[in-house]
């Protein structure tokens, strides 16, 4: 029963066309994020939701609109999709009363690419 | 401006030794900072993380180590399995839950 569990893996796509990712946790958390992961690899955050409110938001062009339906619950919709667009897109989840660690649990990511 | 750096992107060990991995960062009010490992295709996974009030803290075969006049972190794995061999990233959140990532470093362990 997989914890933080995103939809779709793999999307591939037009510029111009308009795409979600879906995401969902089974594990109690308040708070979830996304991240893009770039072709450096480098992991960085674009949005951050703790019980369905929004209390991150990087700089992150106004095409991405997160929703949180729940607190169970982050999607993510990008209008207008651009090649620069194409990348790992990771959903994470935490409790943020976590004590010591409050470590981020992780989607097994959602790859865009944008033709 | 990228508060967290690690700067080998590679690192490559033999099976039974130390693999030793870096992290800086720039940013003195981060409160945790974790470790975490990826495999291809899938999701990075926690490993282990420190305090800012500590200098050490060890799980099993991992230990991470912090100076924070430094602003310097690292991880201890040894005795190092070729399992080990993924993408490591070193992690540092502040007070307000976000973390921020490094570039990453690719450890290979050989048999």
């Amino acid at each position: 029963d997989t914890a933080v569990s995103q939809t779709p893996k793999y999307l591939v796509t037009q510029m111009g066309n308009d795409k979600s990712i879906k995401c969902e946790q089974n594990l109690g958390h308040d708070t979830m994020y996304w991240y893009k992961q770039d072709s450096k690899k480098f992991l960085k955050i674009m949005f951050s939701y703790n019980n369905k409110e929004l209390i991150i938001n990087e700089t992150v062009p106004n095409r991405f609109s997160p929703k949180s339906p729940d607190k169970a619950h982050l999607n993510l919709h990008i209008n207008s999709l651009e090649l620069g667009d194409s990348a790992v897109y990771f959903c994470a989840s935490r409790r943020s009363s976590g004590g010591a660690g409050g470590e981020l649990f992780f989607g097994e990511g959602s790859r865009l690419t944008v033709l | 401006d990228q508060q967290v750096k690690q700067n080998s992107p590679s690192l490559s060990v033999q099976e039974g030794r130390i693999s030793i991995l870096n992290c800086d960062y720039t940013n003195s009010m981060f409160d945790y900072f974790l470790w975490y490992k990826k495999y291809p295709a899938e999701g990075p996974t926690f490993l282990i993380s420190i305090s800012s009030i500590k200098d050490k803290n060890e799980d099993g075969r991992f230990t991470v180590f912090l100076n924070k006049s430094a602003k310097h972190l690292s991880l201890h794995i040894v005795p190092s399995q070729p399992g080990d061999s993924a993408v490591y990233f070193c992690a540092a959140r502040n007070n307000a839950g976000k973390s921020t990532f490094g570039d990453g470093t690719t450890l290979t362990v050989k048999p």
